[in-house]
């Protein structure tokens, strides 16, 4: 079973484009982190959320995280080709030390 | 500062094979975790410690082994290996599990035939 779903699986866009990922918990978030893997990497951390209706934006990437629908998104606005790589969302999903990632989104972005 | 290191890259063995990949991290972080990466799967969590001489086990431990003897090894061993554990495994490590971003390394990719 998948406790993290994240949606799309896989998007390609044009550049300059805005796009949206979003990641569903089927279980209590406590803190919800997103990363960022290019293609044969290791993953790089982007930012984390904590509370409902918190918001975070690192450079051209805005996440937001609704507590209430267990749910995550991370926006990217006027995507570049340096955006593409696997998107992941991880969460710690109940009070203890185990994490879980979600299923991973692939961006890829045209010149 | 080196970070999280994992060797080797890559590794091929055979059915029933046994080896042992490993991690080290020179950032002083108490926690250190094991994953591994399958096609549309995301990352799994295959063992975990929060210090050294203590770990347990994530979502899919079976057919691995860890310890955990200084703070900065966490080496994980397949004990007989299966192809169903060809797969990519990352580690990583945190300062604080649950409020700081954990640091990856680069992974290794393993087949077994």
């Amino acid at each position: 079973s998948q406790e993290l779903e994240q949606s799309p699986q896989s998007l390609i866009v044009q550049e300059g484009k805005n796009l949206t990922i979003n990641c569903t918990s089927s279980k209590t978030l406590y803190g919800l982190y997103w990363y960022k893997q290019k293609y044969g990497e290791g993953l790089i951390f982007l930012m984390m959320l904590q509370k409902g209706g918190e918001e975070k934006s690192h450079e051209k990437i805005t996440a937001k995280l609704d507590e209430k629908k267990q749910q995550s998104s991370l926006h990217i606005t006027a995507s570049q080709p340096s955006h593409a790589g696997i998107y992941l969302c991880g969460a710690l999903l109940k009070a203890g030390n185990q994490f879980y990632f979600g299923t991973g989104t692939s961006l890829t972005v045209i010149p | 500062n080196a970070g999280v290191t994992q060797t080797p890259k890559f590794q091929v063995l055979k059915t029933g094979q046994s080896m042992t990949l490993q991690c080290a991290q020179d950032m002083n972080h108490e926690y250190m975790s094991w994953y591994r990466q399958d096609p549309g799967m995301g990352l799994r969590l295959i063992h975990y410690s929060v210090g050294a001489g203590i770990t347990d086990q994530g979502e899919v431990p079976n057919g691995y082994n860890v310890s955990r003897s200084t703070t900065e090894d966490f080496p994980l061993r397949l004990l007989s290996a299966a192809p169903s554990q060809t797969s990519v495994y990352f580690c990583a490590s945190s300062d604080r599990w649950s409020v700081d971003e954990q640091y990856f390394g680069p992974g290794t990719r393993l087949t077994v035939t």
